[in-house]
């Protein structure tokens, strides 16, 4: 079957660094995303991968290893309003998301 | 930036009762996607379409039907809601190009009480 794990809950401090994992587990691969998705609104569009390496944004890292079948989210100088849930999906061999169930990112002063 | 908007944030229905939830979207995309999303499990396809009056079947299609009579709306219908069907509700759009490596945009959500 096709499966997508991260850690269901994470707390982190305003200020320092936090890594969210992702491991799957699909039939095929067409690159993965990371949506941002605060409580009570849409999930956004935060970084896509599809070949092995780091994608920095801003404040925001995405690494990707597919042999691994391994991803992580960085966020680095969190801010209060990086209390989230980050979803991570994966682009299986029809194209379709797989989508992990989220990690709920809280943040403390 | 690309709009999705869902008719309802809330909606209290009754057990047997049709369902239809409305989701349009402003920037000409090609596909659509209506997801539901509960706690402690991922976002899970219920229908999704390619293309006007086209419609594909995701995940878990059983209780649901849509229909895309035009390129900026998409409808999914609760043929007879049942309480299972409790959820939360999520319109995705993306443009064509982006078929094969997204992103998807997506709408507030509604919240559907099945009672």
């Amino acid at each position: 079957g096709q499966n997508i794990d991260q850690p269901t809950e994470m707390t982190a401090t305003e200020g320092a660094i936090v890594q969210i994992n992702c491991t799957y587990q699909t039939s095929g691969f067409n690159g993965l995303f990371w949506y941002q998705q605060h409580a009570g609104e849409a999930p956004t569009f935060l970084s896509y991968n599809v070949l092995d390496g780091l994608e920095e944004k801003g404040r925001f890292s995405s690494f990707l290893s597919r042999s691994k079948g391994y991803s992580y989210l960085l966020l680095k100088e969190l801010q209060m309003k990086d209390s989230a849930s980050y979803l991570c999906a994966v682009s299986d061999s029809n194209y379709q998301l797989i989508w992990g169930a989220g990690t709920k990112l809280i943040i403390k002063p | 930036d690309v709009k999705v908007t869902q008719s309802s944030r809330y909606l209290v229905k009754r057990t047997g009762e049709k369902v239809f939830l409305e989701c349009v979207q402003d920037m000409d995309h090609e596909n659509m996607f209506w997801y539901r999303q509960d706690p402690g499990l991922g976002l899970r396809l219920i229908y999704f379409s390619y293309d006007v009056k086209m419609k594909e079947k995701g995940d878990i299609p059983e209780g649901y039907s849509v229909s895309r009579e035009k390129k900026e709306r998409f409808s999914l219908i609760l043929e007879s809601a049942s309480t299972n069907q409790t959820s939360m509700y999520l319109c995705a759009s993306s443009k064509s190009s982006d078929r094969v490596n997204g992103p998807q945009h997506f709408g507030d959500g509604t919240r559907l009480s099945i009672l």
